[in-house]
């Protein structure tokens, strides 16, 4: 079946700092993905999305890689913050209304 | 994005019981699901709530289980039956929302713990 896994269980980074965190997926149909953020205690938040006819994708502060040749894909975050700490996970929209989840990445920013 | 609300927030249940957990939206959308995050897993697709009938279940899940009810376009509840100590999880209500892609969106949790 298909998978969605994250290179790095954990990731600390300077105050300051960018942050990459990435993902990998198998499924080469696999046609718009999402980057999730949750932090303790509350639900996945929403945080950017790319479609497949897209390598690039910028919102404020976090900019979104796909890499169809390899099926990467990676949530950069810009001049992290300590706000930024949470688990993020990526997400993959295979058809229709399924979507399979990374195993996620936690994100600890250091001051 | 839709505001996505749901109840209770946290329990502490007793073994064999079960639970009911709603999800209210505030606007009517047309696809809910259900989703359940094990403690410090990714989140794993329970079923599709599908308003005027039977919801959709991904393998490994059953209406059993895991009764769903979908009885308009704004609200559906999820049950745990015949909870065990497995069953502790966070259960999460997601929204998909019209827009270029099949953007969903998660209410907070309902975070149940089972003793």
């Amino acid at each position: 079946g298909e998978s969605v896994g994250l290179h790095l269980p954990t990731l600390s980074v300077q105050e300051g700092d960018n942050s990459i965190i990435n993902c990998a997926y198998s499924n080469s149909a696999s046609d718009y993905f999402i980057w999730y953020k949750q932090e303790s205690g509350k639900g996945p938040q929403f945080i950017i999305d790319i479609r497949s006819n897209m390598d690039k994708r910028q919102g404020q502060r976090v900019t979104v890689l796909l890499n169809k040749t390899v099926k990467h894909l990676s949530l950069q975050i810009a001049a992290t913050q300590p706000g930024d700490s949470a688990v993020y996970f990526c997400a993959e929209n295979i058809e229709g209304n399924q979507f399979y989840f990374g195993t996620g990445t936690s994100l600890t920013v250091i001051p | 994005s839709a505001v996505i609300s749901q109840k209770p927030s946290r329990d502490i249940c007793q073994r064999g019981t079960s639970l009911t957990i709603q999800c209210q939206v505030d606007s009517q959308v047309t696809m809910m699901f259900w989703y359940r995050q094990q403690p410090g897993q990714s989140l794993t697709l329970i079923a599709t709530a599908n308003q005027g009938s039977e919801a959709t279940y991904e393998s490994g899940f059953v209406i059993d289980k895991f009764p769903i009810s979908r009885p308009n376009l704004t609200f559906s509840t999820l049950t745990v039956s015949n909870m065990s100590p497995e069953d502790s999880s966070i259960y999460l209500c997601s929204v998909e929302e019209a827009g270029p892609g099949n953007t969903i969106y998660f209410g907070e949790g309902s975070w149940l713990t089972v003793v």
